[in-house]
């Protein structure tokens, strides 16, 4: 069975300093994984996709697949980057597996 | 742009009452979701909908049924309400996905569901 596992509810960081959002996987099949993000009052939103290799708003992710990790990194945060993220790991033709979510907050 | 629309933004129901939760998406996806938004549990699929009048069961499907009687509608049904049902509810839709291929779900704006 598939499991996404987001070790951290709760991450402060202050503005400018790096921040890491972990998230470790388990799926026998061959993974593809997505950051979700919802902002304040908003709807929850793609962030990005690990078979896209982007950056969006100065995050990145890098698809471990020995270590079956996935985490969510940015340099510098910033203080618009508080939200709530998930990972999610998709296991059919569409259907996704969402993570427990971390809720960031970047301190002014 | 990508519209996915929900019926209610909040609603409060009693304990055995029958409950409709409408989702309405404009981009003529043939894929929708239904999932619930728990604090420390994440989103949990409840059902799925791949086309027209079919139906998949989530991880979660005890207690709720769906219906999809019109490509673009899909609707998430609690027969009797019950208190552990009270939770936030997200419809998403996408374009079906041939092999290796990994389409975005847009997500409607979820419906606030309360229990008494």
């Amino acid at each position: 069975a598939q499991r996404v596992t987001q070790p951290e509810k709760l991450l402060s960081v202050f503005k400018g300093a790096p921040v890491e959002l972990k998230c470790n996987y388990s799926y026998s099949g061959s993974p593809e994984l997505f950051w979700y993000v919802q902002y304040s009052r908003q709807r929850l939103q793609l962030l990005l996709r690990h078979i896209s290799r982007e950056s969006i708003k100065g995050f990145t992710a890098d698809l471990n697949k020995g270590e079956t990790s996935f985490h969510l990194k940015k340099p510098f945060a910033q203080e618009e980057d508080s939200a709530m993220y998930y990972c999610a790991l998709q296991t059919g033709a569409n259907n996704l597996f969402f993570g427990t979510g971390t809720r960031l907050t970047v301190i002014p | 742009d990508v519209k996915v629309t929900q019926s209610s933004r909040y609603l409060v129901k009693r304990t055995g009452e029958k409950v409709f939760l409408e989702c309405v998406q404009d981009m003529d996806h043939e894929n929708m979701f239904w999932y619930r938004q728990d604090p420390g549990l994440g989103l949990r699929l409840i059902y799925f909908s791949y086309d027209v009048k079919m139906k998949e069961k989530g991880d979660i499907p005890e207690g709720y049924s769906v219906s999809r009687e019109k490509k673009e509608r899909f609707s998430l049904i609690l027969e009797s309400a019950s208190t552990n049902q009270t939770s936030m509810y997200l419809c998403a839709s996408t374009k079906p996905g041939q092999t290796n291929s990994y389409n975005e779900q847009f997500f409607g704006p979820g419906t606030r569901l309360t229990v008494l």
